[in-house]
């Protein structure tokens, strides 16, 4: 596609729900990271894919997060039993190749997750 | 650890005016250094980019210098637009590392005409 497509764009959950996101990166892109961006604070990164090999997940905040990528293209970021601080924008981002050091990343517009 | 540190915001300007965001950054090694910037409803855009000390990345008007001496990325634009309004964000990326970004906490700039 043209670009890095995320959704839902809004997600109201119950605490307690599971919820699962979406992303689906730029054709082709190799490497995909997902970062969580609480109101008014830069985003921090959750975790990091290179095709279908999740290298690093340094950043998921406990084991109620998981993210998944099984066919190197679209991504799921599941969320078991949310909590109020879960709620934030959580964002996705790809780029072209594996050799990210100095390469552009794309990021889509977020899911915003609401818990209540 | 890496960490960025940005100026508070919100920077509210006038048009034409000169604008200055302050970034410095704890960092081991020789990382990268980024500016993004998000606009209303829009998602994360890289405005610009400096791989090493004394690089000057630039685009749409806007600079940053990679001072390794001040550990600074200040981002500066000679006169502001209306259209410049927006959330900007330094960034950097450690060497040697699987290429995660480690972002400052957002400057919201708003110009008025």
């Amino acid at each position: 596609g043209a670009g890095v497509s995320q959704s839902p764009r809004y997600k109201v959950a119950k605490r307690g729900q599971d919820v699962a996101l979406r992303c689906d990166p730029i054709s082709g892109h190799v490497s995909l990271f997902w970062y969580q961006q609480a109101l008014g604070q830069g985003p921090e990164f959750l975790t990091y894919f290179q095709n279908e090999a999740q290298l690093d997940k340094s950043g998921l905040p406990s084991d109620r997060f998981f993210a998944e990528r099984p066919e190197g293209s679209v991504s799921t970021l599941k969320i078991q039993r949310t909590q109020q601080e879960d709620s934030a924008v959580y964002l996705c981002a790809s780029s072209k190749t594996e050799t990210v050091t100095n390469e552009k990343l794309f990021f889509g517009s977020g899911t915003q997750l609401s818990v209540l | 650890g890496n960490s960025v540190t940005q100026m508070e915001g919100p920077v509210t300007l006038s048009e034409e005016a000169f604008l200055t965001i302050n970034c410095t950054y704890t960092a081991t090694g020789y990382p990268s250094l980024f500016w993004y910037v998000q606009y209303p409803g829009e998602g994360l855009q890289l405005l610009l980019k400096a791989t090493k000390a004394d690089d000057k990345g630039s685009n749409k008007g806007f600079e940053a210098t990679y001072r390794k001496e001040t550990t600074s990325f200040h981002l500066e634009k000679g006169s502001v637009q209306v259209s410049d309004s927006a959330v900007y964000f330094c960034a950097l990326r450690g060497s040697g590392n699987t290429g995660k970004l480690i972002f400052g906490q957002g400057t919201t700039l708003q110009v008025k005409p």
